[in-house]
């Protein structure tokens, strides 16, 4: 069965310092992972994809199949990043569903 | 549309009634999804659109929950008999290639309270 993983609830930093969203998941077949986003009194949003290899908003994630994560990344975090973040995975094929996971909090720090 | 719209916004209703929950994808997006959200959880799938295909509907929680689309056009998610634990933000979303190449696009959502 897919299932995503976010341990963290909650971060709290100040601007400027680096942050780092955990994602783990499990899957046995080759997976397409996600990040989506979804800032105060917004939709929730695509931020990246992996197959992308895309850098938004100075943002990026890379996939590590050996240790299953998917953990996204931005060296200085600014107050506009407050937000939750979902990550998502699909598998290739099929009904091409996404399978969330609970959501992190991020909150910036002036 | 300009994007995906969902109706209504905000839905209370008591114990037992039936809702129907609309979404409008954009126009010419294939696929269409629902995903349903409680309090401090993530996304739950529940029922997938793709075409004129057979849809997915592996996520419905029991069967009072169903779901119809026509063509690539309105959905409708009816909850019949509504239970407490109904309660939840029930997304649409909609997709030109499926989740994998674009993406999703969700709409506002609509917040369901059962009392």
């Amino acid at each position: 069965a897919q299932r995503v993983t976010q341990p963290e609830k909650l971060l709290s930093v100040f601007k400027g310092a680096p942050v780092e969203l955990k994602c783990n998941y499990s899957y046995s077949g080759s997976p397409e992972l996600f990040w989506y986003v979804q800032y105060s009194r917004q939709r929730l949003q695509l931020l990246l994809r992996h197959i992308s290899r895309e850098s938004i908003k100075g943002f990026t994630a890379d996939l590590n199949k050996g240790e299953t994560s998917f953990h996204l990344k931005k060296p200085f975090a600014q107050e506009e990043d407050s937000a939750m973040y979902y990550c998502a995975l699909s598998s290739r094929g099929g009904s091409e569903k996404l399978v969330f996971g609970k959501g992190m909090k991020l909150t910036v720090n002036p | 549309g300009a994007g995906v719209s969902q109706s209504p916004s905000n839905k209370v209703t008591e114990k037992g009634k039936d809702v129907e929950l609309r979404c409008d994808p954009i126009s010419g997006h294939t696929a269409l999804y629902w995903y349903r959200q409680r309090l401090g959880q993530g996304l739950e799938f529940l029922i997938y659109f793709q075409g004129n295909s057979a849809p997915d509907k592996s996520g419905l929680p029991s069967d009072r929950f169903s779901a119809e689309r026509t063509g690539e056009s309105v959905s409708t998610l009816t909850i019949q008999r509504t239970q407490q634990e109904d309660s939840a933000v029930y997304l649409c979303a909609s997709s030109s290639q499926g989740g994998l190449a674009g993406g999703y696009t969700f709409g506002s959502g609509t917040r369901l309270t059962v009392v």
